[in-house]
């Protein structure tokens, strides 16, 4: 059964100060990992998709990371906008084009 | 581009009652989802459409819950009768097709249900 894990469950951060967060996963061949971003009462919100191991993608102050067995967000100089839940999901490389989430990392950056 | 739009945006019922949810996808976009997300969690797939077809429906409680998608176009999920652990987040979203290829799902607003 996949399997989405992500860490930590909350993490606040001072204006400025960079940190990772994580997502490891377990399916049966991954066929895309996906980054997204949730703002309280909205609905996800589209970040990034990785295919392969060693693959990054950046976008302004962050930059997503894959490995075989997890991803890494992570964030360079956060202001307090960047503050949301981040999701990672995954998608499994047989069957329909189902997203299988994690919990999500609640980010808070204070002024 | 227009996003993904859901309504309503709020619904408070009570147990047993009943409730419907409308989505109208991105235009174009031939793959409709509903997820439901309950507090704290990640959103868990119900059923999945391709055009007016069901792709996937193997987590949709079938006994109360149902959906359509008449037309390939606009979806509506109802729940019949409801019950408390039902409160949640329903979500849609839309990608532009299920294929070998892999696309991005772009999610609606939402909406919350409460059930008393």
């Amino acid at each position: 059964e996949d399997q989405v894990t992500q860490s930590p469950e909350a993490l606040r951060l001072q204006e400025g100060e960079s940190s990772s967060l994580n997502c490891s996963y377990t399916v049966s061949g991954l066929r895309g990992l996906f980054w997204y971003r949730q703002d309280p009462g909205k609905g996800p919100e589209f970040l990034f998709t990785l295919y392969s191991a060693g693959e990054e993608k950046e976008k302004e102050r962050l930059k997503a990371t894959l490995t075989k067995k997890e991803s890494f967000l992570h964030i360079t100089a956060p202001k307090p906008e960047d503050s949301a839940t981040y999701l990672c999901a995954v998608q499994e490389g047989t069957g329909a084009n189902n997203l299988f989430f994690g919990t999500g990392t609640r980010l808070t950056v204070i002024p | 581009e227009a996003g993904v739009a859901q309504s309503p945006r709020y619904k408070i019922i009570e147990k047993r009652q009943s409730v419907a949810f409308w989505c109208n996808p991105i235009s174009g976009h031939a793959t409709l989802y509903w997820y439901q997300q309950i507090l704290g969690q990640g959103p868990k797939l119900l059923i999945q459409f391709q055009n007016n077809g069901v792709v996937d429906d193997s987590q949709l409680p079938k006994d109360r819950f149902s959906a359509e998608r008449l037309k390939g176009v606009d979806s509506t999920l109802k729940i019949q009768p409801a019950k408390l652990e039902d409160s949640a987040v329903y979500l849609c979203a839309s990608s532009l097709r299920v294929g070998t290829g892999t696309y991005e799902q772009y999610f609606g607003p939402g909406t919350r249900l409460t059930v008393t």
